[in-house]
């Protein structure tokens, strides 16, 4: 079971938004601002789309957007396209240098 | 550019111990940065394994840290896993990555398959 919640999977249409939430507690997402998100395609290893919440690393799209509302963190894909088909993993830190990760959630590109 | 590569037996008997190595390029290990383990059971999400930084101090997941020993080997820049005891639940991918409060580099992922 993973420490995170995230729901198994979100879809829509290209063009549309689709938001992904990830669910922790105080001691993870709550208590840090070190939530990040990684797309995974099959076969592939994960990448890192969003960090610190809200931050996007050199090269991924602005389509791309993190938020945090107390023990939620959201990830929101704007004006789909079919290569953002893929599973999403949220994560925290939670000190000690360790991360928990999110049950992923499986964005279905229709 | 920081790159990680994953190498390893790619089958482990149970009640063995699985050991895998993370050889980095692009980087010095003993510089800087936190360096960890990730790994992924077939069909499933990711799990977080645990880390050592580049001072020595070790951080594992507490569902693991009975079982797992990281450790580090600067003079080749690289970094090893050991696991003991393993069953087909270790059955996974496992990852290595850099970490910085996130894991900003993965290595590409080897698939370790637990069975006699």
């Amino acid at each position: 079971q993973s420490v995170l919640t995230q729901p198994p999977s979100a879809s829509g249409s290209p063009g549309q938004s689709v938001t992904i939430s990830c669910t922790g507690t105080s001691s993870d997402v709550g208590g840090y601002n070190q939530v990040s998100w990684y797309q995974q395609h099959p076969g592939k290893a994960p990448k890192l789309m969003i960090y610190e919440v809200t931050k996007r690393p050199s090269g991924v799209p602005d389509r791309f957007a993190g938020s945090k509302s107390g023990n939620t963190a959201s990830l929101t894909v704007s004006g789909l396209q079919a290569e953002d088909e893929a599973d999403y993993y949220c994560s925290s830190y939670v000190g000690g240098e360790n991360l928990v990760f999110g049950g992923g959630t499986k964005v279905t590109v229709l | 550019q920081v790159q990680l590569q994953e190498s390893g037996p790619g089958l482990v008997e149970p009640s063995e111990t699985l050991s895998l190595t993370c050889t980095v390029s692009g980087y010095s290990i003993s510089s800087g940065y936190v360096w960890g383990w990730i790994r992924q059971p077939p069909g499933k999400g990711l799990e977080w394994i645990g880390s050592m930084s580049y001072t020595g101090r070790t951080f594992y997941s507490p569902s693991l840290e009975s079982r797992v020993i990281i450790s580090l080997d600067a003079s080749k820049n690289q970094f090893s896993l050991k696991m003991t005891s393993v069953t087909a639940a270790d059955t996974a991918v496992y990852y290595c990555g850099r970490v910085n409060w996130i894991v900003d580099y993965w290595g590409q992922g080897t698939l370790v398959t637990v069975s006699s």
